[in-house]
């Protein structure tokens, strides 16, 4: 059964970094599909942030391209997210998910931000 | 980009009702259209993919219609566990694009 759990720091200063890690149990991320990062703001909808294939090919939210980073490790089977110069409007819950073509499935549970000084 | 728009944005129901979701796409996607349902603190649930394949596991009185630009899911005689919210998502094309939900309630 395929797992995923994000983690990182929950509380992130504004104009600063953000940076999650999703690990990936139950498959070899080597092994195919793309992966991707969700957000959904605090009660708000579902904002796809991009995506990655195992090969280092990547897609991303045209929104919000200048300031994110999506990156795999094959070794360590997890692929991480980095969003720069973040602000109050970043806060929000990160999830990862596999991208079968289909859809998303599975995701992880997610992890609350908060972009606060 | 492929922008989704999901109608209604709320609904109240009761249980046992049928209801109805829309989804319009802004240009046609075929068939690559999936649907989600969310409960709150949780992640998004897979429910149905190609726009009317249902998830394994997922129960029959779900189901999902269309083509090109319009789509709609149907539960039909809804119980206390689909209260909850539903999204739908294109992926016929990057960027990846979520209708803006629907919020379905107990009346």
């Amino acid at each position: 059964q395929v797992h995923l759990q994000e983690s990182g720091p929950r509380l992130v200063k504004p104009s600063e970094t953000l940076s999650l890690t999703c690990t990936v149990s139950g498959y070899f991320i080597s092994s195919g599909y793309y992966w991707g990062w969700i957000r959904q703001p605090p009660g708000k909808g579902l904002e796809w942030i991009g995506s990655i294939f195992h090969s280092g090919n990547t897609h991303y939210n045209p929104s919000l391209k200048s300031r994110v980073t999506i990156s795999v490790g094959t070794s360590q089977n997890h692929l991480s997210l980095k969003v720069n110069s973040v602000t109050a409007a970043d806060t929000a819950v990160y999830y990862c998910a596999r991208e079968n073509g289909q859809g998303l499935d599975p995701w992880g549970q997610g992890t609350l931000v908060t972009v606060s000084s | 980009d492929i922008q989704l728009t999901q109608s209604p944005s709320f609904l109240s129901a009761s249980v046992g009702d049928r209801v109805t979701i829309t989804c319009r796409a802004s240009q046609g996607i075929s068939n690559y259209l999936a649907w989600y349902q969310q409960k709150p603190g949780k992640a998004p649930k897979l429910l149905i993919y190609a726009a009317s394949t249902l998830e394994r596991g997922v129960p029959s009185r779900f189901s999902g219609s269309g083509s090109g630009t319009e789509f709609t899911l149907t539960i039909t005689s809804l119980q206390p566990e689909d209260f909850a919210s539903y999204y739908c998502q294109q992926v016929n094309s990057y960027p990846i694009t979520f209708g803006q939900g629907t919020r379905l309630e107990i009346k």
